[in-house]
């Protein structure tokens, strides 16, 4: 089973949708949770921790499930410049400082 | 965005030949990594280093060396190219919490 699976996509949707991504990890000792956004050929960047009790960054929602092992990211009222790839990563357990595993990412372009 | 940058951002190389990869971060940041990306396979870490040189093997060290002889500076090496290691390169580094900032990428193209 891979670590980190997503949903690759892509998802197409239009300007204002609602759209949802889906992570699931299978290292139970995983201790930290962030989506990641990464443009068209472009480094990824940090859009948003994930903590237990669920948290939002404006249109960005993001929740965790640690008994299923799961983890979302709604975006609201999408914008064309939300159109990139969004990462699901996952912290390793045991000290391992900084080590991160990424999942493949979910692509999404949102039309006009 | 902390100030890191990778060198060089695009490289073309024959199989057999020796390629160094730089990084470099100005926000001394302790921790750094060497990532690839891959269609299909997402970031994978190569190597990482938690201080000056003190380096550490990923899930996919073989063919790669790295040193770090300078806090700022982490060197990533291919001994001598191989064709499956054409990728994009990503170098990363963090202070201590898990965001990780990255540098703007190398594409190498073995040929």
């Amino acid at each position: 089973r891979k670590e980190v699976e997503q949903d690759p996509g892509p998802f197409n949707v239009p300007e204002g949708a609602t759209v949802a991504f889906n992570c699931t990890y299978s290292n139970s000792a995983s201790q930290s949770f962030f989506w990641y956004r990464q443009d068209c050929r472009k480094e990824p960047k940090l859009l948003m921790s994930v903590y237990s009790s669920g948290n939002e960054d404006g249109r960005f929602t993001a929740q965790l499930n640690r008994a299923s092992q799961y983890i979302s990211l709604l975006i609201r009222d999408s914008k064309l410049s939300d159109s990139a790839t969004y990462l699901c990563v996952v912290s390793l357990g045991g000290g391992s400082q900084g080590n991160l595993i990424f999942g493949k990412g979910t692509k999404l372009s949102v039309k006009p | 965005d902390a100030g890191i940058t990778q060198s060089p951002r695009h490289k073309v190389t024959e199989t057999g030949t020796p390629v160094t990869l730089r990084c470099h971060q100005t926000e001394n940041h302790r921790y750094m990594y060497w990532y690839r990306q891959d269609p299909g396979h997402g970031l994978r870490l190569i190597h990482y280093s938690y201080g000056v040189k003190d380096t550490d093997k990923g899930e996919v060290s073989d063919g790669y060396s790295v040193s770090r002889s300078k806090t700022e500076d982490f060197l990533l090496t291919l001994e001598s190219a191989t064709s499956s290691q054409t990728s994009v390169y990503f170098c990363a580094s963090t202070q201590g919490s898990y965001e990780q900032y990255f540098g703007p990428g190398t594409r190498l193209t073995v040929t």
